[in-house]
C-alpha cells in the first residue's frame, strides 16, 4: 500500500487567489494522478503523470496545470481560484510497469472557494 | 456512452446478509477491474482487484468477472454495519495516450442496517 499525503487537508479561500495542493508519496511510484470529485458524484481525471518531467491532461478541463519535477511530489496549481472549482481534489499513484496498475489514493484536499 | 456503469443504489441490507454489488463496463478489451470502497468525506480505499474471469475472494469479499458479458460483481457476505460505504467500480483501459487509466464508476451506496 502506498504512503501518500495530500495538503492542505481543508482550503477556503477567495476568488482570484492563487492556490497549489500538495501532493507527496514515498513509494517512488512513477504515476501520478490527480481527480476531482463533487459529493455522490463520480470520480474525474484533471492531470496525471507516468513520471518525471511528463504530465498529461485528463478529461476535466479545471484551469488548473501540474509540474513533476521530483518522483515524489506532483503539485496542483490553480491560478485564479473560481467558486466552480469547489470540489473535492484526490491524488492517487500507482507503479510504472506494474501489471495490475493499482492506485492508491491520499486523503483528498476539500476546497472551497468563496 | 459512459465506459463504466453501477447502479447507483441505495442498497440496503439487514446485518449477516450479502451484498451484491454490479458493474458494467464498455471497452472489451480491458484488462484491470478494481472496487473501492469510500466511506462519507473520505478518499477511496481499494480493497479488491481481479484480472481474470471467475471468481477471487478476500475474507468476506468475493469479486467476479465475466469478460464475455462485460460484467465485474462484488460480493460481500456477512454484512456489516461497518461495511456501508460507496463502493466505486474501476476498470483500467489501455488505448492510446490514455495508456493505463483507470475510468470509474458513479459508485454504488450501500447500508447496511443492524
Amino acid at each position: 500500500e502506498a504512503d501518500i499525503y495530500q495538503t492542505p487537508r481543508y482550503l477556503v479561500i477567495g476568488t482570484g487567489k492563487k492556490i497549489t495542493l500538495e501532493c507527496s508519496q514515498t513509494m517512488g511510484h512513477d504515476k501520478m494522478y490527480w481527480y476531482q470529485q463533487d459529493p455522490g458524484m463520480e470520480l474525474h481525471l484533471i492531470h496525471y503523470s507516468y513520471g518525471v518531467n511528463s504530465t498529461e491532461k485528463g478529461d476535466l478541463s479545471s484551469e488548473s496545470t501540474v509540474s513533476r519535477i521530483r518522483t515524489e511530489h506532483f503539485p496542483l496549481t490553480l491560478e485564479s481560484a473560481r467558486p466552480s472549482h469547489t470540489s473535492q481534489y484526490l491524488c492517487a499513484s500507482s507503479e510504472q510497469g506494474g501489471a495490475y496498475d493499482e492506485q492508491y489514493f491520499g486523503p483528498g484536499t476539500r476546497l472551497t472557494v468563496t | 456512452q459512459k465506459e463504466v456503469e453501477q447502479n447507483s443504489g441505495p442498497l440496503s441490507v439487514p446485518e449477516g446478509a450479502i451484498a451484491s454489488l454490479n458493474c458494467t463496463y464498455s471497452d472489451r478489451g480491458s484488462q484491470s477491474f478494481f472496487w473501492y470502497r469510500q466511506y462519507s468525506g473520505k478518499s477511496p480505499e481499494l480493497i479488491m482487484s481481479i484480472y481474470s474471469n471467475g471468481d477471487k475472494e478476500d475474507g468476506r469479499f468475493t469479486a467476479q468477472l465475466n469478460k464475455a458479458s462485460q460484467y465485474v460483481s462484488l460480493l460481500i457476505r456477512d454484512s456489516q454495519p461497518s461495511d456501508s460505504a460507496t463502493y466505486l467500480c474501476a476498470v483500467k483501459v489501455d488505448r492510446g495516450s490514455t495508456l493505463g487509466r483507470l475510468y470509474f464508476g458513479r459508485g454504488t451506496q450501500l447500508t447496511v442496517w443492524p
